[in-house]
Order: structure tokens, then sequence, then C-alpha cells
């Protein structure tokens, strides 16, 4: 079945430039997690969403950092003025939430170069 | 969370088994095992889970000792495309879903 899609897959962009970043999660999963992962570095995490719902946004490193999603589905990542230190594989997981487990089931990411 | 330990790193033969230890002596009753690998390049992707039976599913076996202090991961026919580095961790019922990872294991598959 139908993975987790994140698109674009590579994004470069020059400082300042605000960029979007899509992901789609598995049909049925209500909760969605964004990470970023710098080179040879561990998962970062930014943001939880249950449903359409934030509950945690602690990971977020700075008001430049925004996200939504939408009709318990779709979420997008935002990120504003950016800076060369946002350059990492942004990444998008889901999981089901089913019963007691809570396995995640991770993207592709979408790799953010800030020249 | 308990703590885990891996093997640094190991090699395997393609079609063979490969076996993946993990310590975790310091465990709690409520404690899930949970393994991923990172192939090089992607996302990070889930494996299997178990509490304290043995797991099966269709990528892996999850061995876990009677007293839950150790577990083993077992790939039944390595394939290279089985190169990863594979993290095992540990997590509460319903606990922290912030994941993070150590070192793992870096498992290399060999023609």
């Amino acid at each position: 079945g139908a993975g987790v899609s994140q698109s674009p897959s590579n994004k470069v962009t020059e400082k300042g430039k605000d960029v979007e970043l899509r992901c789609d999660p598995i049909s049925g999963h209500t909760a969605l997690y964004w990470y970023r992962q710098s080179l040879g570095q561990g998962l970062e995490f930014l943001i939880y969403f249950q449903g359409n719902s934030a509950p945690d946004k602690s990971g977020l490193p700075s008001d430049r950092f925004s996200a939504e999603r939408t009709g318990g589905s779709v979420s997008t990542l935002t990120i504003q003025r950016t800076q060369q230190e946002d350059s990492a594989v942004y990444l998008c997981a889901s999981s089901p939430r089913q019963g007691m487990t809570y396995e995640q089931y991770f993207g592709p990411g979408t790799r953010l170069t800030v020249t | 969370d308990a703590k885990t330990t891996q093997p640094t790193s190991m090699d395997c033969a393609e079609g063979r088994a490969a076996n993946l230890p993990c310590n975790h002596s310091t465990i709690s009753g409520n404690e899930y095992v949970y393994w991923y690998r990172q192939i090089h390049s992607q996302g990070p992707q889930y494996i299997i889970h178990g509490l304290k039976n043995n797991e099966t599913n269709e990528m892996a076996s999850l061995i876990i000792t009677e007293d839950r202090k150790s577990s083993t991961l077992i790939l039944p026919h390595a394939t290279l495309r089985d190169t990863a580095v594979y993290y095992c961790i540990v997590r509460v019922l319903g606990g922290d879903y912030k994941l993070s990872f150590g070192a793992g294991t870096t498992v290399t598959v060999r023609a």
C-alpha cells in the first residue's frame, strides 16, 4: 500500500526566502510528526499533530517555523526567512495510533539546502 | 526509557540470516522493544516491535528473552538492500513519541 510521501524531495533556496514542505501521511493515520536530521546527526523532533491539532510544538527551533495540518491528512511545514542552519533533511512520519502501539512510518524526506 | 546496548557493527553474507542483538537489562514491565533501521540517505524505517512474546512480520522476527533483558532481531535472508544502521529502542506503552536513536548497529551485507 501507499506509504508516507513528501514533496519536494529536494529543495535549494536562497537565504531569506520562505519554503513550504509537504507531507502526505498514510491514509487513516491520525498522528503525524515532523523531524529533521542534519548530516550525520540524529533525529530532531519538531512537532506532533493529533488530527488537525498540534498538542506539541516544543521542537520548533524558532518562530520562523510553523506547521499546519488540514482534514486530518496533509501537513505543510513552512520555514520563513530561511537561514543556512536550516539546511537539513526534513522527515515526516505518521502513526496509526491503533490500540496501544506507536510505531512511526517515515517518508523519504525533503532535503533542504539554503545557500 | 530504558537504555539499550548494541554492537557497533556487523557483517553478514547475502542470503544468510542476520542476527542482531540488543541488550536492555533495565527494561521495565510496560516497555516495548522497537526496531527501526535507516538505509543511507533514506528516512528511518519501522521494522517490528514486541513486549514479551516473539514476533514475526514480513520483514523480520523479534526474539525476546524470557527475562526481557535482551532481544535479537532476525533478518531471515539478508539482501544487499538490508545494509543499514539498525536501531533498538525501548518505549513505555503510550509514552514519549519523540523518537531518538542511539548509535545503533551498522550492518553490512556482503555478496
